[in-house]
């Protein structure tokens, strides 16, 4: 079975760092963008940015580029996304998502959802 | 980033058919054909329902239905029912510095 399983929710304060995890299985992780999208609440879906595995190239949107870090590490088929410096504005639910390329384009497998909570 | 804009609520009674419409630019979605349309229930990982504006992926019903004309992409569900209760976001993926666009979101409530 193809799936992302995210790892779990967490609770920051401001200032704390934060690395979340994406792991793929059931498919050639290598082969295919990892994106990540966020709804912070009650907000609408976010499209952050993706990574390539097999290479690690990534793109973010204009509007994160600096704000969030994203990585992965193809031998363990985990794809991250991480903060150096949380604020509470960054408080959202964080999906990572398989992004088909190539003839077609969309998330079509998704992660379970990281709840991240920022608050002093 | 420019969202596509969608209607904030669309509503209906089992069995009837309802559209949600999503707009954008001729630059965008008037440019690109990569639609795709996602069912969300907060809270829980988003399914993807249409891709490349009317494709179906596996095991999504054939209720579900896309179409484009100039600007405006456009969901279809035929035959509501009460799980079809959800949020829905269409998207685009196209050439630009911000490759990949949601829509505003559309609440479906079924009555």
């Amino acid at each position: 079975e193809v799936q992302l399983v995210q790892s779990g929710a967490e609770v920051k304060k401001p200032g704390e760092s934060l690395k979340i995890s994406c792991k793929g299985s059931g498919y050639r992780f290598t082969s295919y963008w990892i994106g990540w999208v966020r709804q912070m609440p009650g907000k609408g879906l976010e499209w952050m940015g993706v990574i390539y595995p097999g290479d690690s190239e990534s793109r973010y949107s204009p509007s994160l580029q600096g704000q969030v870090t994203i990585s992965a590490d193809k031998s363990v088929s985990t794809a991250y996304l991480q903060w150096s410096s949380l604020k509470a504005s960054d408080t959202a639910m964080y999906y990572c998502a398989r992004f088909l390329t190539g003839s077609s384009y969309a998330f079509d497998i998704w992660g379970q959802g990281t709840m991240v909570t920022v608050s002093s | 980033q420019s969202a596509l804009t969608q209607p904030a609520s669309v509503s209906g009674s089992p069995g009837q058919s309802i559209t949600i419409s999503c707009t954008g630019t001729s630059s965008d979605l008037g440019a690109y054909n990569y639609v795709s349309w996602y069912q969300y229930h907060p809270g829980k990982a988003p399914k993807l329902m249409i891709y490349d504006v009317s494709n179906r992926p596996s095991g999504v019903s054939n209720r579900f239905s896309g179409s484009k004309s100039g600007n405006t992409a456009s969901l279809t569900i035929s035959g509501l029912q009460a799980e079809d209760e959800a949020d829905y976001y269409c998207s685009l993926y196209r050439s630009s510095s911000t490759p990949y666009v949601f829509g505003t979101g559309t609440k479906v409530t079924v009555l």
